[in-house]
């Protein structure tokens, strides 16, 4: 079975552009979250998202976004990109709401220069 | 909301010697602690977790305990070998018709010397 997939793999852009990271979950799981991590942290939670609903948010600015598909494949879009926003975006899949388990995909490493 | 301290940043032990990680949290209504092993450039993977009702879980070397009362858990690795060198972190979130967010700690670096 595929784990958790996320593309792409690295990224390079400059200050102001607009950036789209793709994850797909594993099958059957129909729960994705997203989370930042900057180097030398834990992983920060930025969206949550189950039946291509929104369930939670984190606290970062509405610069970020998110969907997800009727696939339960998601987006995470940030616009206006910050040099802050240089970091590693994991996606988590978890089978459904009601369960705990999450589990990450290998994660899109961000660099805005 | 949830914060999650995490002690200590760094850790070095020799090979076959014990590690212990721990961790605590302010948000009383956590119900779910689990502790992730990442390795350099890789994803987090799940190790163990524990949920609220337990009071410690047990996996071949790798053992959590949680004292609900004190707000604290703790990861302990056993026998431990250089593969276990990784980054460790803990995390707490709380089962809720919303969903569960994980919050994460600062992480542990592990470093298992031969």
């Amino acid at each position: 079975d595929a784990g958790v997939t996320q593309s792409p793999t690295h990224l390079i852009k400059t200050r102001g552009q607009h950036v789209t990271l793709r994850c797909s979950p594993i099958s059957g799981h129909k729960s994705v979250s997203w989370y930042q991590q900057v180097l030398g942290q834990g992983p920060q939670f930025i969206f949550q998202y189950y039946e291509k609903e929104e369930r939670g948010r984190g606290n970062f600015p509405d610069r970020f976004s998110a969907r997800q598909f009727p696939n339960y494949s998601s987006e995470l879009n940030v616009n206006a990109l910050l040099l802050g926003d240089s970091a590693l975006y994991l996606c988590a899949s978890r089978l459904a709401n009601s369960y705990n388990e999450q589990f990450f995909g290998p994660g899109t490493r961000l660099t805005v220069l | 909301g949830e914060n999650v301290e995490q002690h200590p940043s760094t850790l070095s032990v020799q090979e076959g010697d014990s590690a212990v990680i721990k961790c605590t949290y302010s948000d009383s209504a956590s119900n779910y602690f689990p502790w992730y092993k990442q390795e350099l450039g890789k994803r987090p993977q799940l190790i163990i977790d524990i949920r609220s009702n337990v009071g410690e879980k047990k996996d071949q070397r790798i053992a959590v305990t949680l004292n609900k009362t004190a707000k604290h858990f703790s990861l302990h690795i056993t026998e431990t070998q250089p593969e276990d060198s990784a980054v460790y972190f803990c995390a707490a979130s709380r089962l809720t018709g919303g969903g569960n967010k994980l919050t994460f700690g600062t992480g542990t670096q592990l470093k298992v010397e031969l």
